[in-house]
């Protein structure tokens, strides 16, 4: 099975910074990489498939980069209603391995 | 719009048997993959299977194989997972996906299974 290991485990930022949270694959998933944002109380969403490729109707503040083992989520200006917990998932092969989250508040 | 409603959850003893429907509106059900995956309390998403299409393919996770089963009624637009021989292990929400892995764009809110004597 494929490990997905996410940094940080969780965050502290302020509003308007730059939020960096990595994935990294135990072995090279080309960019079968999603990214997926769950907020307490409500439907967990789609964020970026691809590795890279923005979901429709998510804000441009999120990018997704990388291929093979390391990928990037990157929020570029943090607002409030981004406290969450962010997940990849690998879907190159099954099973379909989750990283362990990683939760986002503001400082 | 798009909606995944789920039923079926529960208390259940170990061992036991509960089945998970999922209620698909909104969209062409037929036309997609179905998965199911799963969160304990206070930890982490758990893929458990997905489904084809026509049912033609479905797939588990290896802790579930064996024991879980997953189904469809494409004139229903209904998803199905029977859980048989339950263990403490598989107390979680279970939350109904349409699509099977990147394309996993619209998710239920999830349906909380409890196995415990």
């Amino acid at each position: 099975d494929i490990q997905m290991t996410q940094s940080p485990s969780s965050l502290s930022a302020s509003v308007g910074d730059r939020v960096t949270i990595t994935c990294r694959a135990s072995q090279g998933i080309s960019n079968y990489l999603a990214w997926y944002q769950q907020k307490p109380g409500k439907v967990i969403k789609l964020l970026i498939h691809g590795a890279s490729t923005l979901q429709s109707g998510v804000p441009s503040r999120f990018s997704g980069s990388g291929s093979g083992t390391d990928f990037t989520l990157i929020i570029s200006s943090l607002q409030p209603e981004d406290v969450a917990t962010y997940y990849c998932q690998n879907y190159n092969s099954v099973p379909l391995t989750f990283g362990g989250g990683t939760k986002v508040e503001i400082k | 719009q798009v909606q995944l409603v789920e039923s079926g959850g529960g208390l259940v003893k170990p061992g036991g048997s509960l089945r998970l429907s999922c209620a698909a509106s909104g969209f062409t059900f037929s036309d997609y993959y179905m998965s199911w995956i799963r969160q304990a309390p206070g930890k982490g998403l758990d893929w458990v299977s997905y489904i084809s299409t026509t049912s033609t393919y479905t797939t588990y996770a290896d802790s579930v194989k064996g024991r879980f089963t997953i189904s469809r009624d494409n004139v229903k637009n209904s998803l199905f997972l029977q859980m048989n021989s339950l263990r403490a292990e598989d107390t979680a929400v279970y939350y109904c996906v349409r699509g099977s892995g990147g394309n996993s764009d619209y998710w239920g809110q999830g349906t909380l299974v409890t196995v415990s004597s």
